[in-house]
């Protein structure tokens, strides 16, 4: 199994703000992801993000709201943009089990209200 | 939108009694998950069932697919109020290393 740490685990934001979540695994990983997840809602992935490469966005998400980085095959960061009280969610990075396809490990989350 | 739709949205129960959640999906797919998410925390992964498999039994999970009618159900037995929890159906297409997750069923189990 793969441990993850998120970081900061929630915030409370101004609007027209950003924040950038951090997410850490203890091992390395090919493939991160990014989901979204709003109040009482399922989650929706954002993108994937593969070292060395630029991030591969879902449908109805962009860059410039969120900008991903992956330094490393450990470590990735999401940043929410210009935020709105629509942004609101618990945002979860993920990452596939070394030699378990197809098994996905969550970090706890980040909870962000923006007001 | 979702791939997945699960039904019952919501299932309530007495301790001891069988919950049954059914997924439903709409593409081809490299294997299906199910995962449990306890009041809005990251989720934790139950079981995995491959496109070739069409039953799997984890403890008290059973988990079953139907490629032709693209559809999964997942059975706890003898339920316990710990498993009181959302789960989520999840498909991974083939080709694609992502999983879309289905609208999840909440499940309350009543000591």
């Amino acid at each position: 199994s793969a441990v993850i740490s998120q970081k900061p685990s929630r915030d409370i934001c101004q609007r027209g703000t950003s924040l950038t979540i951090q997410c850490q695994v203890d091992s390395q990983v090919t493939m991160m992801f990014w989901y979204r997840q709003q109040p009482g809602q399922s989650l929706t992935l954002i993108a994937t993000a593969n070292q060395g490469s630029e991030a591969t966005y879902e449908s109805g998400f962009v860059i410039d709201k969120f900008p991903i980085s992956r330094p490393n095959l450990t470590f990735s960061t999401l940043t929410v943009s210009n935020m709105s009280p629509e942004d609101s969610s618990i945002y979860l990075c993920s990452v596939e089990g070394a030699g378990l396809a197809g098994v996905k490990f969550f970090g706890p989350g980040t909870r962000l209200t923006v007001l | 939108s979702q791939q997945g739709e699960e039904d019952p949205q919501a299932l309530s129960i007495q301790e001891g009694e069988n919950a049954t959640m059914n997924c439903s999906y709409k593409t081809s797919i490299n294997n299906l998950q199910w995962y449990r998410q306890n009041s809005g925390r990251g989720l934790v992964h139950l079981i995995l069932i491959r496109s070739n498999e069409r039953e799997k039994h984890s403890g008290r999970l059973r988990v079953t697919l139907d490629t032709s009618k693209k559809s999964s159900s997942l059975l706890i037995t003898a339920s316990r109020a710990a498993d009181t929890a959302s789960y989520f159906c999840a498909t991974d297409e083939k080709g694609a290393g992502k999983s879309t997750f289905g609208d999840g069923t909440t499940l309350t189990v009543k000591p």
